[in-house]
């Protein structure tokens, strides 16, 4: 079945360091690939997505880029702010049924930004 | 408009209770999931739902139940807890746009089970 493995947290980073989290996966087909941020005591929210290989998802000066060759969907930003705390999912769609099926999870990854 | 709103926010309730957990959604989105939420076990898909009147197993379905009788609400029914079932449990939905849509999440039931 579908897999998802990003690295284990805490990490914890510096104010204006550069960020990243990584997040390999395992599906059959081409899946939709999802990194979602959940702020303490908040519901998930999507933070950017890549639908096909070599893609890009962006949002709020965080990025990825779908890597079919490395099934990996690393997340990375240039320069943290406090702000950026925070517990971050990988996550990627089922191939079957539209992906109605839900969403297959990382175990997330614990995000803390020291000033 | 609101969003994805659960109901109740916590709850604790004693081994062999019952309790059902509400999920409204007015984004009149097709596609209706149950995930819970574990410590070091990122979300698991209990149950999912395509379309009013139709429910289905996700990931970790034993011991919940579900219903969608109406378009907006998606219902997860404990009906003997366990404490096995303390959890996190966060609501999702989805519109019928293909393997690329966002889930868009509530803010999350925290059950207890003593």
């Amino acid at each position: 079945g579908n897999s998802v493995t990003q690295m284990e947290g805490p990490v914890t980073l510096s104010e204006e360091a550069f960020l990243t989290i990584n997040c390999t996966y395992t599906a059959t087909g081409y899946p939709s690939l999802f990194w979602y941020v959940q702020y303490p005591g908040e519901g998930l929210q999507l933070l950017l997505k890549a639908t096909k290989a070599d893609d890009k998802g962006s949002n709020k000066g965080f990025e990825a880029t779908y890597r079919k060759e490395t099934t990996s969907f690393h997340l990375e930003k240039g320069s943290v702010q406090v702000s950026d705390s925070a517990v971050y999912f990988c996550a990627l769609t089922g191939v079957s049924g539209g992906g109605a099926d839900g969403l297959t999870f990382g175990k997330g990854t614990h995000l803390i930004i020291q000033p | 408009n609101a969003g994805v709103t659960q109901t109740p926010k916590f709850r604790v309730l004693k081994t062999g209770q019952s309790m059902t957990l509400l999920c409204a959604q007015d984004m009149n989105h097709e596609y209706m999931y149950w995930y819970r939420q574990d410590p070091g076990m990122g979300l698991r898909l209990i149950h999912y739902s395509v379309g009013e009147g139709t429910t289905a197993k996700g990931e970790v379905p034993d011991g919940y139940n579900v219903s969608r009788l109406k378009k907006q609400n998606f219902l997860l029914g404990l009906e003997s807890a366990a404490p096995s079932q303390t959890s996190v449990y966060f609501c999702a939905s989805s519109s019928l746009a293909g393997v690329v849509d966002t889930q868009y999440f509530g803010p999350g039931t925290r059950l207890t089970v003593l």
